[in-house]
């Protein structure tokens, strides 16, 4: 049973620091990763999907990295802004295809000091 | 851009009350999945549907829980007779075909509040 881990719970930052979340998975044979931003009380926004047989994919400030033999993936945010604050989560489709049900991790709750 | 919309954003009901949750994926999405979320949990998977049938469900799912997809736009989560447990956020998300590049979009969730 497929298993995402994202450590640590929160994270907070100055504004202007390059920074780096972490999410780890249980079972490397995922067909892609995607990486969400959750506001709070809101719904979830795909920030990016990183395909399996990809290695990196960026988004304006973002950057999504994927190790599929060691099951982890990593999101890089670029000279981080208060606008950036929120939960990021990471979650992988299931064994039975790329359509199939998202497993995700709790999230990280990002909070970036002016 | 197009998303996915869900009606209504709030929904309280009484305990053993029936409540249908409603959605309207994005247009020519073909997989259609609804998710819940319990204040500070995990995102959990409900149910998956495509081509008109249930593609896949969680323990989560059981016999008070049903969808349909009643015309070619609405995409509709009905509880029978709800309990206190399902209080919680629950998303609906699309995806449009393709193999491996293609994500699912995701609603801004109705809160469903049992009373």
């Amino acid at each position: 049973k497929q298993e995402v881990t994202q450590i640590p719970a929160a994270l907070s930052v100055p504004e202007g620091e390059n920074l780096v979340l972490n999410c780890s998975f249980t079972d490397s044979a995922i067909y892609n990763l995607q990486w969400f931003r959750q506001d709070p009380g809101k719904g979830l926004t795909s920030l990016l999907l990183i395909q399996s047989s990809q290695r990196e994919q960026t988004s304006g400030r973002l950057n999504a990295s994927l190790d599929k033999s060691s099951g982890r993936s990593t999101l890089y945010i670029a000279a981080s802004q208060p606008g950036d604050s929120a939960t990021y989560l990471c979650a992988v489709p299931g064994e039975t295809g790329a359509n199939s049900k998202l497993t995700f991790g709790k999230g990280i709750t990002l909070s970036v000091r002016p | 851009e197009p998303e996915v919309t869900q009606t209504p954003s709030h929904q309280v009901t009484q305990m053993g009350q029936e409540v249908i949750l409603h959605c309207v994926p994005i247009s020519n999405h073909l997989y259609f999945y609804w998710y819940r979320q319990i204040l500070g949990q995990k995102v959990e998977f409900l149910v998956s549907f495509y081509n008109n049938e249930i593609s896949e469900k969680s323990e989560i799912f059981d016999d008070q829980f049903s969808v349909e997809r009643p015309d070619g736009s609405n995409f509709t989560l009905k509880i029978r007779s709800t309990k206190l447990e399902d209080s919680a956020m629950y998303f609906c998300a699309s995806r449009a075909l393709g193999k491996y590049n293609q994500p699912q979009h995701f609603g801004d969730g109705t809160r469903l509040s049992i009373l």
